[in-house]
């Protein structure tokens, strides 16, 4: 079975430009997630999308956006990049929500650097 | 809000020795997830722990679940190189209703051989 795949591995932009990630989960998994995770820094929630529909964020500016398509795979859009915003980027997916006995399952990221 | 300490931050063993990390939180949490990271990929699910006391085994791998539902360890026994890497403890928000995890900072992990 494949794992969680996201696209491109690694992206290189400059200070205002746009990026956009990608995330295909595990077959039959509805439910997708998004992290960042600085250097040297824990892995911190950007997004969660479920059926199509986003279902929560986590504390970070409107720029961060995204979506889920009807094949349950997703796009994390980052608008007006900043030097901080580089980052690994991380996209997970769960049959259901993420702690209720369902395993969220990391893919191997993109690594974005804002120049 | 919820927020996961874990300690040491990093540690450098010889190969062989055990090892022992642990996660503590001011909140209840209803699940722990202990993850690993390897260099250049994406956490990877060694052991999830639902129940207060539960005390699970994956291999070399061992954790707990601490009985106030604030703490769990990791414990990894006769430590190999392969063992390299960053381990973080992770657990839903809020009971897993909004959906995702908050993770640790993690604990760096260094075998010499």
């Amino acid at each position: 079975e494949a794992g969680v795949t996201q696209s491109p591995t690694h992206l290189i932009k400059t200070r205002g430009q746009q990026a956009t990630l990608r995330c295909s989960p595990i077959s039959g998994h509805t439910s997708v997630y998004w992290y960042q995770q600085a250097l040297g820094l824990g892995l911190q929630f950007l997004l969660w999308y479920d059926e199509g529909e986003e279902r929560n964020r986590g504390n970070f500016p409107p720029r961060f956006s995204g979506r889920q398509f009807p094949n349950y795979s997703s796009e994390l859009n980052v608008n007006a990049l900043e030097l901080e915003d580089s980052a690994l980027y991380l996209c997970a997916s769960s049959l259901g929500i993420a702690g209720t006995g369902e395993t969220q399952y990391f893919g191997p990221g993109t690594r974005l650097l804002v120049l | 809000g919820q927020q996961l300490n874990q300690s040491p931050q990093s540690m450098f063993i010889q190969e062989g020795e055990d090892v022992s990390m642990n996660c503590t939180s001011s909140s209840i949490f209803n699940t722990w997830l202990w993850y690993k990271q390897d260099p250049g990929e994406g956490p990877v699910l060694l052991i999830a722990l639902y129940k207060a006391g539960e005390l699970t085994s994956n291999g070399r791998l061992t954790a707990q679940f601490g009985i106030t539902r604030k703490d769990s360890f990791l414990n990894i026994s006769a430590s190999i190189p392969s063992d390299v890497g960053i381990y973080f403890c992770a657990g839903p928000t809020n009971g897993g209703s909004q959906g995702n995890l908050i993770f640790g900072k993690g604990t760096k992990l260094s075998v010499k051989p």
